[in-house]
């Protein structure tokens, strides 16, 4: 019965490096989401897979940001030459696939806090 | 753009004292959600309301969706310290059953 979970749960790293953050859905749960929250913010949409799709990046804040989901289940968001901007705490949420038009309930992991130096 | 206004942005009472935070739009959302986050974890879903003028109650805390589906309230009851955290607020996008908007949060502290 593990929620999501995500690692590491802490990275630093320098402006200009490359990162990548790891989310482990619960296990049956098709859909997946990445989140980014700020500082004083709420968490920010970023990107949605439903099995191994990208089925909406429109948050993706530039060319910058990638994820992936090779195999339906753990996902990797990557990202390209940091930037100080990028801190945040990067969430991760899966749910179940209900059929269209129906809320599903996202279930969170504790996130991801990066700091960019 | 949907926008979700919370406030207060923050409030800090005393144990055993009632409080009311709020969530307001201008947009009209299919339903919204409420969520606690505690300092380094995800959010933790709380409720969802669906029906204009509902009201669901989950112990002390009471949440109310407005009957034009654009506002919610929660209501807690007899604060403890354990109700201390981020209340946030969400719906889904005008369009969308899955992408979120949240609000900036509600930040409550609970004193002993």
């Amino acid at each position: 019965g593990a929620g999501v979970s995500q690692t590491p749960s802490n990275k630093v790293t320098e402006k200009g490096k490359y990162v990548e953050l790891r989310c482990d859905p619960i296990s049956g749960h098709t859909a997946l989401y990445w989140y980014r929250q700020s500082l004083g913010q709420g968490p920010e949409f970023l990107i949605y897979f439903q099995g191994t799709g990208a089925a909406d990046d429109s948050g993706l804040p530039n060319d910058r940001f990638f994820a992936v989901r090779p195999e339906g289940s753990v996902s990797t968001l990557k990202i390209q030459r940091t930037e100080r901007g990028d801190s945040a705490v990067y969430l991760c949420a899966s749910s179940l696939r209900l059929p269209s038009g129906t809320y599903n309930e996202q279930f969170f992991g504790p996130g991801t806090r990066l700091t960019v130096l | 753009t949907q926008l979700l206004e919370q406030s207060p942005q923050f409030l800090s009472i005393q144990e055993g004292e009632n409080l009311t935070v709020y969530c307001n739009s201008s947009s009209v959302f299919s339903s919204l959600q409420w969520y606690r986050q505690e300092p380094g974890e995800g959010p933790v879903l709380l409720v969802t309301v669906v029906t204009g003028g509902e009201v669901k109650k989950l112990k002390r805390l009471t949440f109310q969706f407005g009957d034009a589906r654009k506002d919610s309230s929660l209501h807690i009851t007899a604060a403890q310290p354990g109700d201390t955290g981020l209340y946030l607020c969400a719906g889904p996008r005008k369009g969308s059953n899955y992408k979120l908007t949240f609000g900036k949060g509600t930040l409550l502290t609970v004193n002993p």
